[in-house]
Formats: C-alpha cells, sequence, structure tokens
C-alpha cells in the first residue's frame, strides 16, 4: 500500500523559509511518476504548488515559482517543499500526493504550517 | 490558466435523493479532469478520473461525465457517509487548477 506522511514544523516566522518533506512508503519515487505538492487555508479550497518529475523536472504555480523549490531524495525515498519569504497568507494545510497519469491516487494526510511571529 | 467553475457551491440534499454538480473550464480540457471527495481533516480522495473513470475502490454510485468544457459528477444515490466537499481537478495545462468546491450536506 502507498502512503505518504509529511512532516515539519507547525510554526514558521514571517520573511522566513518553510521546508517540507514527504517520506513515501510502499513505493519507489524513481518509478517514473510526477509527485504533487498542494495546499488548502483553513476554510478554503485547494491549491497546487508544483510537481516535480522522478527526473528532477518540476512545474511549479506561476503565482509561487519566484519563491518555490521541490527537490527528490531518491536514498530516502522522499520529497521535499522549499517555500521562501513567507507571510500569513501561507499559513495553509500541505500536502504530498501521487501522480498516476495527472491523476493524484495517493496523498498525504497533510501537515498544518502556520505562518506567525 | 485554466478557471475551473463548480455549481452548486453548496446543497442539501436527503440520504437516497440523487446529487449532480457540474464543473466548468474556461477552457477545453479534453478529458483531463478528475473529481475528488474530501471530509474535514481529511486529505482528498480520488473518486473519478479521466473525466469518467471510477478510481478502484469507489462505490458505483459515484459516476463521472463529459469532456472539452463541461463536466458532471453524478451520486446516484446519496449515503450518510457521501456527505463532504466535492472538488474538480484539471491536468491538461500547468498551472494544475481546482473548482471552488461543492459542499453537500444533510437535508
Amino acid at each position: 500500500q502507498v502512503q505518504l506522511q509529511e512532516s515539519g514544523p507547525g510554526l514558521v516566522k514571517p520573511s522566513e523559509t518553510l521546508s517540507l518533506t514527504c517520506a513515501v512508503s510502499g513505493y519507489s519515487i524513481s518509478s517514473g511518476d510526477y509527485w504533487g505538492w498542494f495546499r488548502q487555508p483553513p476554510g478554503k479550497g485547494l491549491e497546487w504548488i508544483g510537481s516535480i518529475y522522478y527526473g528532477g523536472r518540476a512545474y511549479y504555480n506561476p503565482t509561487l515559482k519566484s519563491r518555490v523549490t521541490m527537490s527528490l531524495d531518491t536514498s530516502n525515498n522522499q520529497l521535499s517543499l522549499r517555500l521562501t519569504s513567507v507571510t500569513a497568507a501561507d499559513t495553509a494545510v500541505y500536502y504530498c500526493a501521487k501522480d498516476r497519469n495527472g491523476n493524484f491516487d495517493f496523498w498525504g494526510q497533510g501537515t498544518l504550517v502556520t505562518v506567525s511571529s | 490558466a485554466i478557471q475551473l467553475t463548480q455549481s452548486p457551491s453548496s446543497l442539501s440534499a436527503s440520504v437516497g435523493d440523487r446529487v449532480t454538480i457540474t464543473c466548468r473550464a474556461s477552457q477545453g480540457v479534453s478529458s483531463a479532469l478528475a473529481w475528488f471527495q474530501q471530509k474535514p481533516g481529511k486529505a482528498p480522495k480520488l473518486l473519478i478520473y479521466d473525466a469518467s473513470s471510477l478510481e478502484t475502490g469507489v462505490p458505483r454510485r459515484f459516476s463521472g461525465s463529459g469532456s472539452g468544457t463541461d463536466f458532471t459528477l453524478t451520486i446516484s444515490s446519496l449515503q450518510p457517509e457521501d456527505f463532504a466537499t466535492y472538488y474538480c481537478q484539471q491536468f491538461n495545462n500547468f498551472p494544475l487548477t481546482f473548482g471552488g468546491g461543492t459542499k453537500v450536506e444533510i437535508k
């Protein structure tokens, strides 16, 4: 069974960098799929942050592109997300998910990140 | 970016009702559309992929249809566990985008 688990600080100060990891079990991230990151502000809808292919090619949401970096750690079978210069507007539940031909079939349970001083 | 407009944004229905949710794209996305169910505090769950294919393990009362710009998610007979928020999402073009969601509540 494929499982994804996000982890990282639950509180980040404004202007600092948000860093999250997503540990994948039951499936190799080197298997040739895309992997995505999403977020959902409290009480609001879903937003795609970006997707990364096992070969390292990444696509980012233009609204976040200047601040986002995604990477894959194949040795530890995990994904990473970095978002710089955060503000309160970046407060959200962050999810990672596995992409099956465009359809995101397995998701992590999500991790809440609050941006506050 | 392709905009997805879901309607209605919320609805009240009773157990056993037939429920239809629509998703309209601002430009054609072929069949590159998925439907998700999300319950409070939980991650989205894939229900329908490629516009009309039922994801493994999802009850057959869920169905999807459409292509191009107009899509529909139908629940043939609403069950208590179906009260949730539903989202459509297109993957025909980057950036990937979601509809605003439809909250299905108990009448």
